[in-house]
């Protein structure tokens, strides 16, 4: 089992639409959980991070987080094009080891 | 603030040559990471520091990679002999001591073996 694992897509969504992405892990001590935003051939930059079960709102996006669960979503309203990009789900446990999933791809058809 | 630096950006190198790559993390930054990110594919840790010393090199090819972290603020790391399969973007990234801070990226080097 990896652990971090997402679906790899490509995730398509017209514009104006909800794009919804997911992300299970498997280290029950993860501590916090970080959505990371990666255009092509650019670094990976945060968008999201959450700790506490339950929601967290930001602009268009909200980070959903489920400890028991052990699952991740995030959530993009209102998506525009400029949102179209590989967006990397990952996961600080012990000894602050951040681990990555694989990076679903999104693409927001105009 | 400044953000985490690397360099070179690119590096083109032939199969069984060496390669060394730097990182200046964020001032005050303890924590370090170097990142393979492989063309489709998600970042994959070869290596974290806490200050000088090293957290995690589990996945750290060590008959070919080594990194080290001098007075715990600049890192480089070296690969040496270059296989093909080394063809990635190298990622370093830095985050504060505590378990909630993130990690941030500089832009990484893109390195192609041929």
């Amino acid at each position: 089992q990896k652990e971090v694992e997402q679906n790899s897509g490509p995730l398509s969504v017209p514009e104006g639409a909800i794009a919804s992405l997911n992300c299970t892990y498997s280290d029950r001590g993860s501590q916090s959980f970080f959505w990371y935003r990666q255009y092509s051939g650019k670094s990976p930059e945060l968008i999201m991070s959450i700790y506490s079960n339950g929601d967290k709102e930001d602009g268009r996006f909200t980070a959903q987080l489920n400890k028991a669960s052990q699952y991740v979503s995030l959530l993009i309203r209102d998506s525009q094009p400029s949102d179209s990009a590989t967006y990397l789900c990952a996961v600080k446990g012990g000894y602050q080891k951040v681990t990555f999933g694989i990076g679903t791809k999104l693409q927001v058809i105009p | 603030e400044a953000g985490v630096a690397q360099s070179p950006r690119y590096k083109i190198i032939e199969k069984r040559q060496s390669v060394a790559f730097w990182c200046n993390p964020i001032s005050g930054h303890a924590t370090l990471y170097w990142y393979q990110q492989i063309l489709g594919q998600g970042p994959k840790l070869l290596i974290q520091f806490q200050n000088n010393g090293v957290v995690d090199d589990s996945q750290l090819p060590k008959d070919r990679f080594s990194a080290e972290r001098l007075k715990g603020v600049d890192s480089t790391l070296k690969i040496q002999p270059a296989k093909l399969e080394d063809s990635a973007v190298y990622l370093c990234a830095s985050s504060s001591a505590g378990g909630v801070s993130e990690a941030f990226f500089g832009q990484g080097t893109r390195l192609t073996v041929v």
